[in-house]
């Protein structure tokens, strides 16, 4: 079974704060996402990974940035916390095997910039 | 970019009956379209997808069915239960096994014993 593991399930923040959300896979899957979810708004995609040290820009990167070292653990960080940020921020995993497209998620990251 | 619309926001039926939530797609490069549900509190989870080579493809009670050409694809889900009950996301990808999956805004389901 794959986990993917979010290190914070609740997080609250001060406006200005840097921000550090942690996702690691462990099924050696090479594609990462990370998602805000928001009410009425759905699942948008902020950055995603194809592999290690590869990032592109999903639908909301402004105000976000991302970290692929290793290819377990995807970061997303918020480099200035602003209230308009406060979200449920869910991370997920892919394989690229062949005939693969299911995304699995982690269990999410709560935040509430204050 | 895509940009994929969900409707309706908002679903109350009776125990029983069937449910419909529709979706449409802008790009017509797009040719994978997944299903997820996500039960409250819980993480999103893939219930059901279709590709662009057919029409319609049905899961016991949830069937999708895929409109190329009015870029617009559908779940049904036929005689309700509570435990369907859920928020659902429709999304669309240009790529059968990569690209990046782009999501509707959610339905939320509730089905009334």
């Amino acid at each position: 079974d794959v986990k993917v593991t979010q290190s914070s399930r609740y997080l609250v923040k001060r406006t200005g704060e840097k921000v550090f959300l942690e996702c690691v896979q462990d099924m050696d899957h090479e594609n990462m996402f990370w998602y805000r979810q928001d009410p009425g708004l759905g699942l948008r995609l902020i950055y995603f990974s194809y592999d290690v040290k590869m990032k592109e820009k999903g639908d909301i990167p402004e105000g976000y940035s991302v970290s692929r070292e290793k290819k377990e653990r995807f970061s997303l960080i918020l480099e200035s916390a602003s209230t308009n940020q406060t979200s449920m921020y869910l991370c997920a995993s892919r394989s690229t095997a062949s005939g693969a497209n299911v995304l699995t998620f982690g269990a999410g990251s709560r935040l509430t910039v204050l | 970019g895509e940009n994929v619309e969900q409707h309706p926001s908002t679903l109350s039926v009776q125990e029983g009956d069937s449910a419909v939530i529709k979706c449409t797609y802008s790009d017509s490069a797009s040719n994978y379209f997944p299903w997820y549900k996500q039960e409250l509190g819980k993480r999103p989870q893939l219930i059901i997808d279709i590709r662009s080579n057919v029409g319609e493809k049905k899961d016991q009670r949830i069937a999708v069915t895929l409109n190329k050409t009015a870029k617009h694809f559908s779940l049904h889900i036929t005689e309700t239960q509570p435990e369907d009950s859920a928020v659902y996301f429709c999304a669309a990808s240009k790529n059968n096994q990569g690209g990046k999956l782009i999501f509707g805004q959610g339905t939320e389901l509730s089905v009334k014993p």
